[in-house]
């Protein structure tokens, strides 16, 4: 079954302390992305990666770092988390070049509560 | 960069009733514009696409117009049910710089159908 995971679903952390969600897919798709979703505001990319090594900022990307040493996995790392970072986060892949896609998957989401 | 702003941000509509989402998008080169709809503590689907190159779109009873002039693109449900209950929201499409092409989301609507 083709589809994206990501870990944890859940998480509260406090201010300061390193975390790191992970994605992956089983699509063997080029490009990944990292959305923040708030209410009032949408998604809104914070990075994306058009494949191995290759890794670009999106609108959002302060206080975020991402990793894409494999095709399938794009984590996303919070060095020193905030509780501005309290957001839902969702992981998407495609086959085709960032939103041109009517195979754009997004993962189930992760809630981070930063305190 | 794109800006995507999309009205109304709630609307309910009685069953069976039309409902009509607006969205208007700032840069003229963008080409593609999908909608997503988000069911509660779901992640994101895509539900309807529409490329620049096309005025209108149709599938069963969601169609999507598209206004390149005016810069702006519609949602059209009709015969609206209960279970299109959801947050929809448009996004924008456009090739950045290094080849990838990169998506702005509005920032939803939250339908209500109401039986």
């Amino acid at each position: 079954e083709a589809q994206v995971t990501q870990n944890p679903r859940y998480l509260i952390t406090v201010t300061g302390k390193k975390l790191t969600v992970t994605c992956s897919q089983n699509m063997n798709h080029e490009y990944m992305s990292w959305y923040r979703q708030d209410p009032g505001l949408g998604l809104r990319q914070i990075y994306y990666s058009m494949n191995v090594e290759a890794t670009d900022k999106g609108d959002v990307p302060e206080g975020y770092k991402v990793s894409r040493k494999e095709k399938r996995n794009f984590p996303l790392i919070l060095e020193s988390p905030s509780p501005n970072q309290t957001s839902l986060y969702f992981c998407a892949s495609s086959s085709l070049p960032g939103g041109l896609s009517d195979t754009q998957y997004f993962g189930p989401g992760t809630r981070l509560t930063v305190l | 960069g794109e800006n995507v702003e999309q009205h109304p941000s709630t609307l309910s509509v009685q069953e069976g009733d039309s409902a009509v989402i607006k969205c208007t998008y700032s840069d003229s080169a963008s080409n593609y514009f999908p909608w997503y709809k988000q069911e509660l503590g779901k992640r994101p689907q895509l539900i309807i696409d529409i490329r620049s190159n096309v005025g209108e779109k149709k599938d069963q009873r969601i169609a999507v117009t598209l206004n390149k002039t005016a810069k702006h693109f519609s949602l059209h449900i009709t015969e609206t049910q209960p279970e299109d209950s959801a947050v929809y929201f448009c996004a924008a499409s456009i090739m950045d710089s290094g080849g990838y092409q990169k998506v702005t989301f509005g920032t939803g609507t939250k339908l209500q159908v109401i039986p």
